[in-house]
């Protein structure tokens, strides 16, 4: 079974600075995809940025990009320009190719900006 | 508006009880899911389906039951509610195989159950 693992339960930046979270996952899969959601106090699922594991080049959506490693099976998130409005809870998320393409998530990484 | 509509949005029930959560989506996606999401954890999936009359078990199915009678609809049955059954409960859609479907997910706004 795949697993996602986020290994900072909490971080913090400051405004207009740059933040990375992490993420590992476990698969034996050799097709799959990656995802951030953010999900602020409103419980709202947003989606922030994706990568297909078959792509070497990695995602970039405005101030968000990611570092994906397939090799090391880690995908971290990078938002630069930090604004008041990134603060929310994130949850990385793998979907392979079986069981109905489910998404498992991580246990979630708690962003906190600073003004 | 177009998305997945989950109802209610909040429900307190006590020991034993029994309800259904309601998701509706207008999208006509093929696959549903049910997910709930315990306080400052990751979400969990308790069933899915991959078209009507197709359900299946996810990561924690006991205590739950679902049925997909139609596209549109995947209700999910909570029988005899235990304290441990307090969480948000998320339903979500994709398409079968389509580039949105590899953009993700459309979730519901979740509903916030309490068994007391």
């Amino acid at each position: 079974a795949q697993t996602v693992t986020q290994s900072q339960p909490e971080m913090s930046v400051q405004e207009a600075e740059t933040v990375t979270l992490s993420c590992t996952y476990d698969t034996s899969e050799s097709d799959y995809y990656l995802f951030w959601y953010k999900q602020p106090p409103s419980r709202q699922m947003i989606l922030v940025i994706r990568q297909e594991a078959y792509k070497q080049q990695n995602a970039t959506e405005n101030r968000f990009s990611v570092n994906f490693q397939k090799a090391a099976k880690s995908f971290s998130l990078k938002i630069s320009d930090s604004q008041l409005g990134d603060a929310a809870m994130y949850f990385c998320a793998y979907r392979g190719e079986t069981s109905g393409s489910r998404l498992t998530f991580g246990e979630g990484t708690q962003l906190t900006v600073n003004p | 508006n177009a998305g997945v509509t989950q109802t209610p949005k909040f429900r307190i029930l006590k020991i034993g009880q029994s309800m259904t959560l309601q998701c509706t989506q207008d999208m006509n996606h093929n696959y549903m899911y049910w997910y709930r999401q315990d306080p400052g954890m990751g979400l969990k999936l308790i069933y899915y389906s991959v078209g009507a009359g197709i359900t299946d078990k996810g990561e924690v199915p006991n205590g739950y039951n679902v049925s997909r009678s139609t596209t549109e609809d995947f209700p999910l049955r909570l029988e005899l509610a235990a304290p441990s059954q307090t969480s948000v409960y998320f339903c979500a859609s994709r398409y079968l195989e389509t580039e949105e479907a590899n953009y993700g997910y459309t979730f519901g706004s979740g509903t916030r159950l309490t068994v007391v």
